[in-house]
């Protein structure tokens, strides 16, 4: 199986500040690779698909950026709505897999 | 709108059996791959099994974790996906999401498995 290693598992952020997260394939991927956002009580929600590809609907603070075997999701002003965890997911091959998770806190 | 609710979780003893349901609307469910996904306690998550559609020979596919002890199944006529857990361990605890395309994802529904 494809390992994400995700980076890192928490971070703190003040309002406005620029926010990125890491992900690392053990082999490479090729572009296909998501971005969750999951809020407390809630099921994960789609923000970036094949790497860099914001879901309609998701605000354009978010971005994605990466290839090969490193991803990255970067938030571009934080802002309290954001404080949720993250995780990444590949779909490259089967079994699609996840990586561990970031629980971003605000400030 | 797009809608999935799952069903039928719930305290289970080791070794025993569970039926989940996911009961969709809004799309149309019969061209549609479906997937299990879990989320542990501590918040892995880990995608389960998934069973894709009649032109595809409703082929389905399974984490190693749980091959051999659970089935993904469906009813396009009932626009349902069902997950059937068998030989229920203690690491199967978690909560259990059904998704379309890992775009929209149910409620999800607790499954805990103790003695």
């Amino acid at each position: 199986d494809i390992q994400m290693t995700q980076s890192p598992a928490s971070l703190s952020a003040s309002l406005g500040e620029t926010v990125s997260i890491e992900c690392l394939a053990s082999e490479g991927i090729s572009n296909d690779l998501a971005w969750y956002q999951q809020k407390s009580g809630k099921s994960p929600q789609l923000l970036i698909y094949a790497a860099s590809r914001l879901q309609d609907g998701v605000p354009s603070r978010f971005s994605g950026s990466g290839s090969g075997t490193r991803y990255s999701l970067k938030i571009s002003g934080m802002q309290p709505e954001d404080e949720a965890d993250y995780f990444c997911q590949q779909s490259y091959k089967y079994p699609p897999t996840f990586g561990g998770g970031t629980k971003l806190e605000l400030k | 709108e797009v809608q999935l609710v799952e069903t039928g979780g719930g305290l289970v003893q080791p070794g025993k059996s569970l039926k989940l349901t996911c009961a969709t609307s809004g799309f149309t469910f019969s061209n549609a791959w479906m997937d299990w996904v879990r989320q542990s306690p501590e918040k892995q998550l880990e995608w389960v099994a998934q069973i894709k559609d009649k032109s595809n020979n409703y082929a389905t596919y399974y984490a190693e974790s749980v091959k051999g002890r659970f089935t993904i199944s469906r009813d396009d006529s009932k626009s349902s996906v069902y997950l059937q857990m068998n030989s229920l361990k203690e690491e199967d605890t978690a909560i259990y999401y059904c998704t379309w395309n890992f775009d929209y994802w149910g409620q999800g529904v607790m499954v805990t498995v103790s003695s």
